[in-house]
């Protein structure tokens, strides 16, 4: 079944500073996406980054990069330069195309919550 | 380009009565989704469409949820009678595509049964 695993409820991070907020996944089927996504306290869901399974290259899109690990299943978001405006809620979350009844659901992990200190 | 839109932001509605939230998905975009966020479940899907057409609905709840989409440009889900565990906020999403497209959510309906 697919599964996506954040393990880190809640963090802390410095301003300035860089963050990783860790995310593993688990699927059968070869073809899948992931995805980033951002929930601030206004509630609003923003798109952040995206990696396909057959990408050989990290996705990134200016202070966002994600860590793709194939074989260890993992898809970690750093954020470089933390600034306060990232303190937010983040979900990690799986696309698969696999003919099952999952095809084109995100499946979205617990999300963690990340405060950036002045 | 107008994101997804989503009408009314807050409900508040007491048990047992008819709730209608509405959805405006992107222009373009062949896929709307449905999904409820709570403290205890997290981020779930509803149900799906694809042009359209209603593709898995397998996380809707029971038969008391219904979702319609009967143009390009509009969906609606439908709680009747709601209950006050439906409490939530319900996202719509719009996305080109399923497996290798971005999901763009809308502002998410906050509903309070009471």
């Amino acid at each position: 079944a697919q599964k996506i695993t954040q393990t880190q409820p809640g963090m802390f991070v410095q301003e300035k500073e860089a963050v990783t907020l860790d995310c593993t996944y688990d699927t059968s089927d070869p073809s899948y996406g992931l995805f980033w996504y951002k929930q601030p306290s206004s509630g609003e869901m923003i798109f952040l980054i995206y990696q396909g399974s057959y990408d050989q290259q990290n996705a990134t899109e200016g202070r966002y990069s994600l860590n793709f690990q194939k074989a260890r299943k993992s898809a970690n978001l750093v954020i470089s330069a933390s600034q306060l405006g990232d303190s937010a809620m983040y979900f990690c979350a799986m696309s698969t195309l696999g003919g099952s009844s999952n095809t084109g659901k995100l499946i979205f992990g617990q999300g963690t919550t990340l405060q950036v200190k002045p | 380009d107008a994101g997804v839109i989503q009408s009314p932001r807050h409900e508040v509605t007491e048990m047992g009565q008819e709730v209608t939230l509405r959805c405006k998905p992107i222009s373009g975009h062949d896929y709307l989704f449905w999904y409820r966020q709570t403290m205890m479940r997290g981020l779930e899907l509803l149900i799906y469409f694809n042009n359209n057409v209603p593709i898995d609905d397998s996380g809707m709840p029971e038969d008391r949820f219904s979702a319609k989409m009967p143009n390009a440009s509009f969906s609606t889900l439908k709680i009747q009678p709601s209950e006050p565990r439906d409490s939530a906020v319900y996202f719509c999403a719009s996305s080109r595509g399923t497996v290798y497209n971005e999901q763009f959510f809308g502002p998410g309906t906050r509903l309070t049964v009471l």
